[in-house]
């Protein structure tokens, strides 16, 4: 069985500042995507960014990164220049052979003026 | 742009009733899903379907049931509903071309059982 932990359950940060999500999980399969999806409080559910396995080089999307540590099993999300619209529920998620998706608990990310 | 329609968006069901969640995509998606939402639990899967006519269980599937005769909707069935069972749903879709396919949801459909 796959798993996802996101240890943190809230974060905040000044804006204009960066803030680092931590995610963690747990697979047996070498090949397999992993995703950070954005939750605002509409509930909508929006990707924020992709990560491949078999890619060695980190993932980017404007002003969200990844640091991602294969052998660590190790996620992380990095948002730069936080803005007052990145404040939502952060959810890490794995998925391998298939389009089922295991999230992590999530991560309410604050962001304070 | 339709994209993923949940209907309804809000419901209030007493314990024993049953309803139907219904789940509609426009972009020819082979792959259709229910998940719900509970507080500090993430997603966790209902059902899934890869095309009309199959459907499988996920993670959490008791109480629920599912069907696919088109490749547009995927209805979600609460037969008897439950205390357990309040949580925001969300359908989802996608094609059918492995891991890392950009998955569509729904704006989710928010459940109280009473």
């Amino acid at each position: 069985a796959q798993t996802v932990t996101q240890s943190q359950p809230e974060m905040s940060v000044q804006e204009a500042e960066t803030v680092t999500l931590s995610c963690t999980y747990d697979t047996s399969e070498s090949d397999y995507y992993l995703f950070w999806y954005k939750q605002p409080p509409s509930r909508q559910m929006i990707l924020v960014i992709r990560q491949e396995a078999y890619k060695q080089q980190n993932a980017t999307e404007n002003r969200f990164s990844v640091n991602f540590q294969k052998a660590a099993k190790s996620f992380s999300l990095k948002i730069s220049d936080s803005q007052l619209g990145d404040a939502a529920m952060y959810f890490c998620a794995l998925n391998f052979g298939n389009e089922k998706l295991t999230f992590g608990t999530g991560t309410r990310l604050t962001i304070i003026p | 742009n339709a994209g993923v329609t949940q209907t309804p968006k809000f419901q209030v069901l007493k314990t024993g009733q049953s309803m139907t969640l219904q789940c509609a995509q426009d972009m020819n998606h082979e792959y259709m899903s229910w998940y719900r939402q509970d507080p500090g639990m993430g997603l966790r899967l209902i059902h899934y379907s890869v095309g009309a006519g199959i459907t499988d269980q996920g993670e959490v599937p008791n109480g629920y049931n599912v069907s696919r005769s088109t490749t547009e909707d995927f209805p979600l069935r609460l037969l008897s509903a439950a205390p357990s069972q309040t949580s925001v749903y969300f359908c989802a879709s996608s094609h059918l071309q492995g891991p890392g396919n950009t998955i569509y949801f729904g704006e989710g459909s928010w459940l109280t059982v009473v």
